[in-house]
């Protein structure tokens, strides 16, 4: 039972354009959607977060939108860098209890230059 | 502050062998999670706990086993190593209130 999904295995964007990397779940409990990189040989570090009671944060040339009625959410990048090609992960877990991550499989991020 | 440290990086390991991943963090870190990756794969959670002397199985828990006698320290177990369990290991920290977890750099295992 896959919690969370992210579809697309890779993505390849020219430098300076943006960037949407997609994300669905199935738990509507979920309070947190956070976005992890990952470079190779390293551990996944934090992106950016979202609350379940907010549709929009924005961090500088990240932006994440959740659509709570259609268990979705997405990651911007504008514009896109070279330094941005690593693997993105989509996460969510419920506040109660033990706060949970549940991953998604990862989007492949090629900034091409 | 080192954040949340693994140890070892990288480790071969024969079948039926025995070790212990290490995992330690000094960010006062209530919740600690062990996960693994496999190619192609987001990370799945092996164990985890909400404090000291709490440990509770995650969604792959078979084949390890772990304890916390400290805040501070997670080791992850494995007894009988299998090759089904090569994998890089990630160990992360969460405390609360922050929403995001903290990894460690991952200890990437073969079971040959």
């Amino acid at each position: 039972d896959q919690q969370v999904k992210q579809n697309s295995p890779s993505l390849s964007v020219q430098e300076g354009r943006i960037s949407i990397l997609n994300c669905d779940y199935t738990n509507s409990m979920f309070d947190y959607f956070l976005w992890y990189k990952k470079y190779p040989a390293e551990g996944p570090t934090f992106l950016i977060s979202i609350s379940s009671i907010k549709d929009k944060n924005e961090d500088g040339r990240f932006t994440v939108f959740l659509n709570k009625s259609a268990k979705h959410l997405s990651l911007h990048i504008v514009p896109s860098q070279p330094g941005d090609s690593a693997v993105y992960f989509c996460a969510a877990f419920v506040l109660q209890g033990a706060q949970k991550l549940v991953f998604g499989q990862g989007t492949r991020l090629t900034i091409n230059p | 502050n080192a954040g949340v440290t693994q140890t070892p990086k990288f480790r071969i390991l024969k079948i039926g062998q025995s070790m212990t991943l290490q995992c330690t963090q000094d960010m006062n870190h209530n919740y600690m999670y062990w996960y693994r990756q496999d190619p192609g794969m987001g990370l799945k959670l092996i164990y985890y706990s909400v404090g000291a002397g709490i440990t509770d199985k995650g969604e792959v828990p078979n084949g390890y086993n772990v304890s916390r006698s400290t805040t501070e320290d997670f080791p992850l177990r494995l007894e009988l190593a299998a090759p089904s369990q090569t994998s890089v290991y990630f160990c992360a920290g969460k405390g609360v209130p922050n929403t995001e977890a903290f990894f460690g750099q991952g200890t990437r295992l073969t079971v040959v």
